[in-house]
């Protein structure tokens, strides 16, 4: 099957600074993938839904400005957490859909901030 | 817009015996369906899909869901657990009109006692 590869697996950052993941598609094109936030012992949440070569559509209640988010490329999206504070401490985990609306996950990224 | 409800939050079992974590869903359309499993501190693997032909989908590790059109559902089942099967495991959907971002359930949370 098809593989999304996601990086790093884990990132520890000072309060104040910014973080970026990268969500990579390896072996098929995503003009689309979705980028998730999971609490301890809660279920997955969309963040947004990043489209190639435009904005991304965010959910209601996710901070644009906070959570940037760039699709420059069919196989790259990135999660860029700015200002990162204790709160934003979360697990983080990106998916691409194909053509045929199958859906494949990244590894996740568990950010904490310190 | 579609939803998953799943009906369980705790589902506590003894091993060897039969398990079924229920899933229902709402989508106007054409829907895929998943099942995903999670262990404590790590991604999502997928345990099953549904995307289209026979209703009764085989998955890894002895599952099994059926896809209920009439009745808007997607149980899974096991007719035997083990004590490894211990895990949360989250139902989702997607379809075309969401651009085919994945929804997730609220999790069950499967306990398998010895």
């Amino acid at each position: 099957g098809a593989v999304v590869s996601q990086h790093p697996s884990w990132v520890i950052c000072k309060s104040g600074t910014s973080v970026k993941i990268e969500c990579r598609s390896l072996d098929f094109q995503a003009t689309t993938m979705f980028w998730y936030r999971q609490f301890p012992k809660q279920s997955l949440m969309l963040m947004a839904t990043s489209n190639e070569g435009s904005k991304a559509t965010y959910e209601q209640g996710v901070e644009k400005d906070k959570f940037l988010i760039n699709h420059a490329s069919l196989t790259l999206s990135t999660l860029t957490v700015t200002s990162a504070h204790p709160e934003d401490s979360s697990f983080y985990i990106c998916s691409a859909s194909s053509d045929s609306g199958d859906a494949f996950f990244g590894q996740g990224t568990r950010l904490t901030v310190v | 817009a579609q939803s998953v409800t799943q009906l369980d939050s705790q589902v506590p079992v003894f091993e060897e015996a039969p398990v079924e974590l229920r899933c229902n869903y709402s989508s106007s359309v054409s829907v895929y369906l998943f099942w995903y499993v999670q262990y404590p501190n790590q991604g999502l693997q997928l345990l099953l899909k549904y995307l289209s032909g026979s209703t009764l989908v085989k998955g890894i590790n002895g599952f099994e869901a059926e896809f209920n059109k009439s009745q808007t559902s997607f149980h899974l089942r096991k007719p035997s657990v083990h004590i490894s099967d211990t895990a949360e495991y989250f139902c989702a959907v997607s379809d075309e009109t969401g651009g085919f971002k994945t929804i997730f359930g609220a999790g069950t949370r499967l306990f398998v006692k010895a």
